[in-house]
């Protein structure tokens, strides 16, 4: 069963420390995606990849940095958090069909303080 | 530019009645479209999608969309729901560059009370 795996579940963080989220997926997927949702927006696209050593931005990439060390993994880089950071982030995988079904991880509430 | 529009935040629902989630959305080309359902605490889940053919198109659950290309609309329709289907319902619509992932509603919040 295709699985996308996010740790840690939960972060507390304090403001201009660094924060990493981390994503792995097990579907063998060449895209995969990190969105944060906040009330009143939705799911917004912050970075994306296509494959190992990609990263694009999204739509809201400023204060976010991305890396895909291979196909499986991706994580999401804070590397001076702010409180407007506070948010619950979402990784995602496609596949490369025009379809493009999107399998998410469970999410990772992280608040910075 | 693309976009999806949920028009209801909150539905209230008795268990057992019928449900309808309306969705319409913005585009020129062919859509793609999807209904995602995110549990409490849970990721979001695909329940159906529509590229072509019949515009009734069933899922998962007992849920069932149908594409309105006049109406530009794609609604969710479920004939009896379950306390199990309270939950965060979101319209989505693929985007021009498709490795950039989907265009999402604001999503509707339907709470089924017994």
């Amino acid at each position: 069963e295709a699985a996308v795996t996010q740790s840690p579940r939960n972060k507390v963080a304090v403001t201009g420390g660094k924060v990493t989220l981390s994503c792995n997926q097990t579907n063998n997927h060449n895209n995969m995606y990190w969105y944060r949702q906040d009330t009143g927006h939705g799911l917004r696209l912050i970075h994306y990849s296509y494959g190992a050593g990609s990263t694009e931005k999204g739509d809201i990439p400023d204060g976010y940095k991305a890396s895909r060390p291979s196909q499986e993994n991706f994580s999401l880089i804070l590397e001076l958090a702010t409180p407007s950071q506070t948010s619950v982030y979402f990784c995602a995988s496609g596949d490369n069909g025009g379809q493009n079904t999107l399998y998410f991880g469970a999410g990772t509430r992280l608040s910075v303080l | 530019a693309q976009s999806v529009t949920q028009p209801d935040a909150r539905v209230t629902v008795s268990e057992g009645a019928s449900l309808q989630l309306r969705c319409k959305y913005s585009y020129s080309g062919t859509p793609y479209l999807f209904w995602y359902v995110q549990y409490p605490r849970q990721g979001l889940q695909l329940l159906l999608k529509y590229y072509s053919g019949d515009p009734v198109v069933q899922g998962v659950n007992g849920f069932e969309a149908e594409f309105s290309k006049s109406n530009s609309s794609f609604h969710l329709r479920k004939a009896s729901v379950h306390w199990s289907d309270s939950a965060v319902y979101f319209c989505v619509l693929r985007s021009n560059n498709y490795a950039q992932g989907l265009t999402f509603g604001l999503g509707t919040r339907v709470s089924v009370f017994p």
